[in-house]
């Protein structure tokens, strides 16, 4: 049963618009949360992260919005840039283990 | 820093074989994860070591795969005998282990078994 859910796997955006990923999750224990980036050929790599203490974490581009009430999250990319084309992964971790679980992946294109 | 260094890149194997994942953590850091990536499961974690001992290996599938650390420079993953289903993405992470610290991937190694 996948505790961290990436329902869309693909999402296709035009350069300088918005992306908005989305992650839902259904352990209430879960109190921290991150997403990575994935590029072909790559490993994951640190994108942002936000506590559950906060709604919202903001790193120049890059936003992630956290409702706890309804157990879900957002990546917000704005502008896009094509060289945001990547796998985005939810991971999430709490209830005493900072082991982060992984959402099964997002796949951003952003046409030029 | 050179990174989380895994070898191979690719590996490809009969059925049967016994298969070896090699992984260097980053210097310093004393946890060290082995994840598995597959289109349907995604990312999910096999095992996972901290001070090179290991403490959750729930992930692992089966007795078939084994995973040792014997110092705090070198892990690896075995899988014998080896199976298609055993096809997939293997990633080793590592990080100093402190509250909800991000970990760093090593670029893989993709395993194919006929």
């Amino acid at each position: 049963d996948q505790q961290v859910k990436q329902n869309s796997p693909s999402l296709s955006v035009q350069e300088g618009r918005i992306s908005i990923l989305n992650c839902d999750y259904t352990n209430s224990m879960f109190d921290y949360f991150l997403w990575y980036k994935k590029y072909p050929a790559e490993g994951p790599t640190f994108l942002i992260s936000i506590s559950s203490i906060k709604d919202k974490n903001e790193d120049g581009r890059f936003t992630v919005f956290l409702n706890k009430s309804a157990k879900h999250l957002s990546l917000h990319i704005v502008p896009s840039q094509p060289g945001d084309s990547a796998v985005y992964f939810c991971a999430a971790s709490g209830g005493g283990s900072y082991i982060p679980t992984f959402g099964r992946g997002t796949s951003l294109i952003v046409h030029p | 820093d050179a990174g989380v260094i895994q070898s191979p890149r690719h590996e490809v194997t009969e059925m049967g074989q016994e298969v070896t994942l090699r992984c260097k953590p980053i210097s310093g850091h004393n946890s060290l994860f082995w994840y598995r990536q597959t289109m349907m499961r995604g990312l999910e974690l096999l095992i996972y070591f901290n001070n090179n001992v290991p403490i959750d290996d729930s992930g692992m599938p089966e007795d078939r795969f084994s995973a040792k650390m014997p110092n705090a420079s070198f892990s690896t993953l075995k899988i014998q005998p080896s199976e298609p289903r055993d096809s997939a993405v293997y990633f080793c992470a590592s990080r100093l282990e402190y509250y909800n610290s991000p970990l760093h991937f090593g670029n893989g190694t993709r395993l194919t078994v006929t």
